[in-house]
């Protein structure tokens, strides 16, 4: 069965810094991917999707890559603040629903 | 605000107890997903609706849960006998699903402790 991995549970990084978050899967070859945000007691929130045909895609201060060689996705968010503090999702569809990763907390020190 | 709204958001009862969530999508969408999330974990898919049609349910679903979506508006998700690993927070999203893709807008969740 297909199977989500986020880097790590937690990652904590100096305020300014670029924070880079890693999604793979396995056992399968989704057509896109989407990155969620979501934070403590709240519904995810929506950030990006990218195709399987684009290298990179970008908005603001986030950039998202697809390597559809490597089955993984990286996410990141440069000069990064304290605001950006939340768990970050990964969720690439599988067939006609969606299949979340388990998270990483990222935690912005000022 | 024309959000996804979930009622309630949050439910405390008892083992052996039925409890039922509502939610109401955003009104031009054709798709509504019901998703359960524990703590430290991303959200697991349960089910999902097009319009009214029910097509997809989780197989690790039980029989004690079931959804509806009469006239492809609202959705309701039933718990019947609530055992205490049902508690977790129950997460709404609808979306247009057109040419293949479409983010989805989530409620606010509905958070369930069952004693």
């Amino acid at each position: 069965s297909q199977k989500i991995e986020q880097n790590s549970e937690a990652l904590n990084i100096q305020e300014g810094k670029t924070a880079t978050l890693t999604c793979n899967y396995t056992n399968y070859s989704p057509a896109y991917l989407q990155w969620y945000r979501q934070d403590p007691g709240r519904g995810p929130v929506f950030l990006l999707l990218i195709r399987e045909n684009e290298k990179e895609k970008r908005k603001e201060r986030l950039k998202v890559t697809f390597d559809t060689t490597l089955k993984q996705s990286l996410f990141h968010i440069t000069a990064s603040q304290p605001a950006d503090s939340a768990t970050y999702l990964c969720a690439p569809p599988y067939g006609q629903n969606f299949v979340f990763g388990p998270g990483t907390r990222l935690s912005v020190l000022p | 605000d024309t959000g996804v709204s979930q009622d309630p958001r949050h439910k405390i009862t008892k083992r052996g107890q039925n409890v039922t969530f509502r939610c109401d999508p955003i009104s031009e969408h054709n798709r509504l997903y019901w998703y359960r999330q524990t703590l430290g974990q991303g959200p697991e898919f349960l089910t999902y609706f097009q319009n009214e049609a029910q097509l997809e349910k989780s197989r690790l679903l039980s029989d004690r849960f079931s959804a509806e979506r009469p006239k492809g508006s609202f959705s309701t998700l039933e718990i019947q006998r609530t055992e205490q690993g049902d508690s977790a927070m129950y997460l709404c999203a609808s979306t247009n699903f057109i040419g293949g893709t479409g983010e989805l807008f989530f409620g606010e969740g509905s958070r369930l402790t069952v004693l």
